[in-house]
């Protein structure tokens, strides 16, 4: 069975901070797919990423970045010098090889961030 | 170009009655499924279609009935609803449905209670 940790419930910070968002996962597949999605408070998902298991690079997106470390099953997220405009919902998730799409989604991160 | 769209956004129902919850996207996919979001528990798959005539079972199938007849449509069915139904609906679509590694589309939910 696949299973998405996200160990932090809610996170606080002020504008500017810097803040990682950890996700770490469960699969037995060899091959998978890691996602992660943001819902603003408008209700809607939004993509943000997709990593393949077989790639290990990081990636860097404007103030965005994901490290993917397969030694340790995770897959976080930092973003940079924080905006009001990030706060939202962040969930990891997670689906394997020909599984149509079957994402196993994590509990979610909630982002707060002040002036 | 619409993407997912799904009716009603909001929809309050009693004990015992039943809905139909729309969902249609208009981007040729193949690849269609409904979420189930609920606090503290992440979104949960409940039933995917992978083409016109095939659905298959989520993680929580339980209550809910689904049919595809169209490439285009994918209404999701409460025969009876209950309380523990209450809930943040999304459907999805991806354009290929044989692979966990496509990026799905959601609409932008439906708010069910269940009185």
């Amino acid at each position: 069975a696949q299973k998405v940790t996200q160990a932090q419930t809610e996170i606080s910070v002020v504008e500017k901070e810097d803040v990682t968002l950890d996700c770490v996962y469960e699969t037995r597949d060899t091959t998978y797919y890691l996602f992660w999605y943001k819902q603003p408070p408008s209700g809607e998902l939004v993509f943000l990423i997709r990593r393949n298991s077989f790639d290990e690079q990081n990636e860097i997106s404007g103030r965005y970045s994901w490290n993917f470390q397969k030694s340790t099953s995770s897959f976080n997220f930092t973003i940079t010098a924080s905006q009001v405009v990030d706060s939202a919902v962040y969930f990891c998730a997670l689906s394997g090889s020909g599984t149509a799409s079957k994402l196993t989604f994590g509990t979610g991160t909630r982002l707060q961030v002040t002036l | 170009n619409a993407g997912v769209t799904q009716t009603p956004k909001f929809q309050v129902l009693k004990t015992g009655q039943s809905m139909t919850l729309q969902c249609a996207q208009d981007m040729n996919h193949e690849y269609m499924s409904w979420y189930r979001q609920d606090p503290g528990m992440g979104l949960r798959l409940i039933h995917y279609s992978v083409g016109a005539g095939i659905t298959d079972q989520g993680e929580v199938p339980n209550g809910y009935n689904v049919s595809r007849s169209t490439t285009e449509d994918f209404p999701l069915r409460l025969l009876s609803a209950a309380p523990s139904q209450t809930s943040v609906y999304f459907c999805a679509s991806s354009n290929r449905g044989r692979s966990g590694a496509n990026v799905l589309t959601f609409g932008a939910g439906s708010r069910l209670t269940v009185l």
